[in-house]
Parts: structure tokens; C-alpha cells; sequence
């Protein structure tokens, strides 16, 4: 069974300060990992995703993430954010190999970015 | 319509009531999935259809009973509800390759049950 944990349930940042947010995994088997995010009111929408290949991935809006095997995290990390960044952030996983599709979830950091 | 759409947005019923959600997908993908998100919770996972076969059931209660007539089209049809099951009912799609672990999300259909 798979399990994702995000430590923190909110985390305040002042615009233009960096942000990390944690997510960390369990799994038997290998993982692609991925990032969505959820405005208020609206669906999920994914943020940015590990499949294979370089273990550093970004979004088109300057957000990345790094797969870290050994340590099983996959951080979201971004530089600078702006007040348009506040919304809930959900860590999921699938499992890579079994051709099971279905996703786990952590249970989301909710990023609130104060002027 | 473009993506995955869900209807109704809103829906507020009686624990005697008998609803449908519904959920459509443009997206030409061959999985669809219902999951239930409630306030402090994880997202979870309730259901997965794929090419149109129940893959997954997750031990939800049978007064969730969902039906995918074809591979764009999914529902979730409700009856005697229960107040906890007031929720956010999100539906998604993925398709196949290796992106098939990619699921795109509809905007959801909020739900009160009074």
C-alpha cells in the first residue's frame, strides 16, 4: 500500500519570499509523483508531474520539484511566489510499474501568501 | 466543452432524496474516476472505471452507486445519504501510455445533505 505524508497543513509566506512545501511517500513498488493544485471553488489541476528521466521538475509558472529516491520526498520549492500562488497544494503518487492508475493524496498544505 | 466537466456544480438534498451526479470527459481518455474530498481530509479515491469496467471499488457505502455507460460518461447516482456524506465529489480522466497515471480533474459538484 502507498501512503504520502505532507507535514505541514498551512504555510503563511510573505509575497516574494521562497516557499518549500514537504511531501514524503511510502511505496513496495516504484512511484511516479505529482503535484496539483486547487484554488478555491475549482477542481484539481496538476502542478507538475515525475515520471522518468532528471529528477528535477518544473512548472511553467516557476514552481519545481525534486524526486529524492533515497530520502522518498518530493519538496515543492519556488523561489519567489506571488499572492496568486495562494491555494491548497496536493502531493500524490501512483505506482509506476503495475499499470494500477489510481492516486494517492496526501492531505494538501493549504500556501497563503500575505502582501 | 473542453476538458472534464461535472454537473451539477451545487446540489443540496434530503437524506430521502435520489440524485445523479454527472461527469463528462472531452479529453478522448479511457479511465475515469470518482473521488470524495472532505474538509480535513485526503482526497479519496471512491471508484475506477476503465474502458468502461468497475476496477476499483474502495468499500464504499452501496448508496453510491456509480454507472459508466461508455468511456466519456460517468455517474454517480445517490439514495438515502447520510449528513457525513456532504462533500466536494471531484470526477477525473487519464488516458494511456505512459501519462495514463495523469489524471485531469473536473471542477467538482459540491454536495449537502440535509
Amino acid at each position: 500500500a502507498q501512503s504520502v505524508t505532507q507535514l505541514d497543513s498551512q504555510v503563511p509566506v510573505f509575497e516574494e519570499a521562497p516557499v518549500e512545501l514537504r511531501c514524503n511517500y511510502s511505496s513496495s513498488v516504484s512511484v511516479y509523483l505529482f503535484w496539483y493544485v486547487q484554488y478555491p471553488n475549482q477542481g484539481l489541476q496538476l502542478l507538475l508531474k515525475y515520471l522518468s528521466g532528471s529528477t528535477l521538475v518544473e512548472s511553467i509558472n516557476g514552481f519545481e520539484a525534486e524526486f529524492n529516491k533515497s530520502q522518498t520526498s518530493f519538496h515543492l520549492r519556488k523561489p519567489s511566489v506571488h499572492i496568486s500562488d495562494t491555494a491548497e497544494y496536493f502531493c500524490a503518487v501512483s505506482e509506476g510499474d503495475t499499470g494500477r492508475r489510481a492516486l494517492t493524496f496526501g492531505s494538501g498544505t493549504r500556501l497563503q501568501v500575505q502582501p | 466543452e473542453t476538458g472534464v466537466t461535472q454537473t451539477p456544480r451545487h446540489l443540496v438534498m434530503g437524506m430521502t432524496n435520489k440524485k445523479s451526479l454527472k461527469c463528462e470527459q472531452h479529453l478522448g481518455h479511457n479511465a475515469m474516476y470518482w473521488y470524495k474530498q472532505s474538509a480535513k481530509k485526503p482526497l479519496e479515491l471512491m471508484f475506477v472505471y476503465s474502458l468502461e469496467e468497475r476496477v476499483e471499488n474502495n468499500s464504499v457505502p452501496s448508496r453510491f452507486s456509480p454507472e459508466c455507460p461508455n468511456s466519456s460518461h460517468l455517474f454517480l447516482h445517490l439514495h438515502t445519504l447520510q449528513p457525513e456524506d456532504s462533500a466536494l465529489y471531484l470526477c477525473a480522466s487519464s488516458g494511456a501510455g505512459l501519462a495514463s497515471n495523469e489524471q485531469f480533474f473536473g471542477p467538482g459538484t459540491r454536495l449537502t445533505v440535509l
